[in-house]
């Protein structure tokens, strides 16, 4: 079955680009109709979501973090990125991918990753 | 602050039936079907319900509807596996965003 893992740095100093991966595995990320899409959760707090990517390349993001979000695809991978810049310690969180699909003409989160903790600090 | 509003906490007895309740506007709930999400332990979440529609695998004491702008969730003959974070998701087509609800905390009694 699809499997979902996060991989990338736990530590990023403030004011730097957190960058991490979500491969896919089990199928193909260009294959059905889904979104990619990444979500975070500072420690004690809810789910809030940062963006989205088809599987065309079209993305959508947070407006609240929409000037510092890129999320970009690589089919020869299987893999998504998310790429965030100029962090603070406020961006410190687990952070998931997860795949939206269409249930009934309606999209819904299906698949989760595991989760990996990124804490921002000097 | 979350557009999308959920109880802080819920509590219930084995057995009993309980119901989370989400609610949002014109934007979001009342124009999309909403997702709800379970978190054991601030693991990683897992979906229970596509709008009124059970996930491959979750047991159908859960159930979901969703009446004007609030969405529920309801769990008949609750158990102690069903202690967790609840949070509730849907499209904002006036943000052009997803969104969450603040979360739920079930306790089983």
């Amino acid at each position: 079955q699809v499997q979902l893992q996060e991989s990338g740095p736990g530590l990023v100093k403030p004011s730097q680009t957190l960058s991490l991966t979500c491969t896919v595995s089990g199928g193909s990320i260009s294959s059905g109709n889904y979104y990619w899409s990444w979500i975070r959760q500072p420690a004690g707090k809810g789910l809030e979501w940062i963006g989205r990517i088809y599987t065309s390349g079209s993305t959508n993001y947070n407006p609240s973090l929409k000037s510092r979000v890129t999320i970009s695809v690589d089919t020869s991978k299987n893999q998504f990125s998310l790429n965030l810049s100029s962090v603070t310690a406020a961006d410190t969180a687990v952070y998931y991918c997860a795949r939206q699909g269409v249930v009934g003409g309606n999209w819904y989160f299906d698949l989760w990753g595991r989760g990996t903790l990124v804490t921002v600090s000097s | 602050q979350s557009a999308l509003t959920q109880e802080a906490s819920v509590s219930g007895t084995v057995g009993q039936k309980v119901t989370l309740s989400c609610t949002g506007n014109s934007n979001n709930i009342g124009s999309y079907a909403v997702g709800w999400y379970q978190q054991i332990s601030h693991g990683a979440p897992k979906t229970v319900m596509f709008g009124n529609s059970l996930p491959s695998g979750i047991p159908d004491r859960f159930s979901g509807s969703k009446s004007g702008t609030t969405a529920s969730l309801t769990i008949s003959g609750l158990q102690p596996e069903d202690e967790a974070d609840y949070y509730c998701s849907t499209w904002d087509y006036s943000l052009s965003a997803q969104v969450f609800g603040g979360g739920t905390k079930l306790t089983v009694l």
